[in-house]
């Protein structure tokens, strides 16, 4: 079974102020993937980053980026010089190799503050 | 355009009442998937299916009933709403063809259940 928690229900941050959101998660599998999605007020899922636990070297996209640490299950998004447009909910997910479903952490709510 | 539509966004029907959801997508994706958004619960997938007559159910399928005869199509059906099925309802998509592929979501159908 495949388990993710997100510890932090709220999170702030000032605007252009760095940001870290945490994630950790429990698998069986081998071989898996791991997401971040972003939900602004308009409640569309837009996919932030992608990780694929084969891969040692963290994944970036532009301010956002990640550190992957295997060992300690452990998945934490950055993000940096925050916008006001990242303000969202966030949520942490995971997909075994093998499994085609995607678990969800019950997501972290991003406040950017002016 | 190609991508996952729900229909409606938004419905409000009473206790005891069959309710269908819509979701349709254009990618002609095998695996396809419905969650249900609540406050404090993250996503919880409801059913998934993983090509055309095959379905199996998620984490919390009870209330819940949905058939794929198409590709493109995966409905999901209240038989007899209750409260407790007041949510944002999620459809999504794979591509089972690429491994590590993020799910592709459609903007949410709120239900409010009264």
């Amino acid at each position: 079974a495949q388990t993710v928690t997100q510890s932090q229900p709220e999170m702030s941050v000032q605007e252009a102020e760095t940001v870290t959101l945490s994630c950790t998660y429990d698998t069986s599998e081998s071989d898996y993937y791991l997401f971040w999605y972003k939900q602004p007020p308009s409640r569309q899922m837009i996919l932030v980053i992608r990780q694929e636990a084969y891969k040692q070297q963290n994944a970036t996209e532009n301010r956002f980026s990640v550190n992957f640490q295997k060992a300690a299950k452990s998945f934490s998004l950055k993000i940096s010089d925050s916008q006001l447009g990242d303000a969202a909910m966030y949520f942490c997910s995971n997909k075994g190799g093998s499994n085609y479903k995607l678990t969800f952490g019950k997501g972290t709510l991003l406040t950017v503050n002016p | 355009d190609a991508g996952i539509t729900q229909s409606p966004r938004y419905k409000i029907t009473e206790t005891g009442r069959q309710v269908t959801l819509m979701c349709h997508q254009t990618w002609s994706h095998s695996y396809m998937f419905w969650y249900r958004q609540d406050l404090g619960h993250g996503l919880r997938l409801i059913y998934y299916s993983a090509a055309a007559d095959i379905t199996d159910k998620g984490e919390v399928p009870d209330g819940y009933v949905v058939s794929r005869s198409k590709t493109e199509n995966f409905p999901l059906t209240l038989e007899s709403a209750t409260r407790s099925q007041t949510s944002v309802y999620f459809c999504a998509s794979y591509d089972a063809q690429l491994l590590g592929s993020p799910l592709h979501f459609g903007n949410g159908t709120r239900l409010t259940v009264t």
